[in-house]
Order: C-alpha cells, then sequence, then structure tokens
C-alpha cells in the first residue's frame, strides 16, 4: 500500500530534550516536506526537500532541522524542544506526476 | 503573496442532502493547482479532490466535485449526498509550481453531517 508513515503518532517530552520525528514514504517520491498545524494559524510549512541531500527552509524553519540522506526517509529534528513547538506535526511527500502532496498521519508533540 | 480564504467557519447538513463549501484564493500566477483536503476527527490530511488551473473542466471525485471560478478566483466544492462519514474539517489548498511547492492552506470549513 502506498503510504506516508510517521513515528510516533504522540510524543510527550520536556524542554531541551532532543527529539526526531521519523517520516518514510514508499512511492519513490523525489520531494517531500513537513508541516505544523496550529490553531488558528492552520498549517505552515517548514522544510522541504526536492531530494536527497537537497532541504530547504519553509515559513518557520526556526528550531528544526532536517535531513536527507535517503529518498524515502525525511526525519525532522528538534535539538532543544521548546514549549512553543507543542503542535501536530504532518510529514507529506509529492507525486511529481500530478503535483499533489499525500500526508502522513500525524504526529501530536506536546513539549513541557 | 498569495493567500487562501475560507468564509464558512462552520457548515451543517442534512444526511443524503447536498452542501457546498466556498473557497476563494489570491494568486498573481498563472500555473498552479487547488486542492481540497478532509480533516476527519482522527486528524488524517486525507486528499479529496485536485484541480489544475489550466484546465477549464471542473474535477468531480464520485460524490465531489468542484466549481472552478479561475477569473473570480472562487474554488467551491460540492458534497452530493452527503453522508456521516463526511463530517470533518475541509481544507482548501493551493500550490504554486515554483521550487517550494508548498501548500498554502485555507483556515478550514467544519462541516456536520446530521442524520
Amino acid at each position: 500500500e502506498a503510504q506516508v508513515t510517521q513515528n510516533p503518532r504522540y510524543l510527550i517530552t520536556v524542554t531541551g530534550k532532543k527529539l526526531t520525528v521519523t517520516c518514510s514514504q514508499n512511492m519513490n517520491h523525489e520531494y517531500m516536506s513537513w508541516y505544523r498545524q496550529d490553531p488558528g494559524l492552520g498549517l505552515r510549512q517548514i522544510y522541504y526537500s526536492m531530494n536527497v541531500e537537497v532541504t530547504d527552509k519553509g515559513d518557520v524553519p526556526e528550531g528544526y532541522k532536517v535531513s536527507r540522506k535517503e529518498k524515502r526517509n525525511f526525519p525532522l529534528i528538534l535539538e532543544s524542544p521548546s514549549p512553543n513547538q507543542t503542535s501536530l506535526y504532518f510529514c507529506a511527500s509529492r507525486a511529481a506526476s500530478t503535483d499533489t502532496q499525500y500526508f502522513g498521519p500525524g504526529t501530536r508533540l506536546t513539549v513541557l | 503573496a498569495q493567500t487562501v480564504t475560507q468564509s464558512q467557519p462552520e457548515m451543517s447538513v442534512q444526511e443524503a442532502e447536498t452542501v457546498t463549501l466556498s473557497c476563494t484564493y489570491d494568486t498573481s500566477e498563472n500555473n498552479y493547482y487547488l486542492f481540497w483536503y478532509k480533516q476527519p476527527p482522527s486528524r488524517q490530511m486525507i486528499l479529496v479532490i485536485r484541480q489544475e488551473a489550466y484546465k477549464q473542466q471542473n474535477a468531480t471525485e464520485n460524490r465531489f466535485s468542484v466549481n472552478f471560478q479561475k477569473a473570480a478566483k472562487s474554488f467551491s466544492l460540492k458534497i452530493s449526498d452527503s453522508q456521516l462519514g463526511d463530517t470533518a474539517m475541509y481544507f482548501c489548498a493551493l500550490t504554486m509550481m515554483d521550487s517550494s511547492y508548498k501548500l498554502i492552506f485555507g483556515s478550514g470549513t467544519r462541516l456536520l453531517v446530521r442524520p
């Protein structure tokens, strides 16, 4: 089944404790992206990657890092999480043939 | 800057009836795509329908269809024969054909289908 997976689905952590949210897709898509969803602010792009070893900032990259060492994986790294990074995070990958982005199930992160 | 506006925060429809959700957008580009995504209580973002801006024909997917008015920059979603499972948040989104392929989302419309 074609899908985007994220882990963990839920995470509660404390300020300053490094964490990684993994994202993987099995559709051989070159483009992948991370969004965060917050009440009243909608979905905003954090980082995106056009292909392996090619990443760039989105609208809200502060406090986040990404890497793209393999086509299928695009992890989101929070090196020193803060409470304002409490949010619902979505990974997405884009099908070039249809210019459509497909989303993972989301990761609910709470930073205390 | 591109923007997407959904002016209906909440809507309600009786099961089996038809409902239309509104969306307007603003862009100076000529080449873009428009989407409707559904977010049920599970919080998953599910693609409902997509429309290429260069196509005049309105997209349809089973019970879902759009009314795309490019000159008016309007992109409404019609749900026919509404089902209880259609209860969700619906987001209109725009993506440009630049290097970021960023999706620009509206604020969403919460749809409740009443039995």
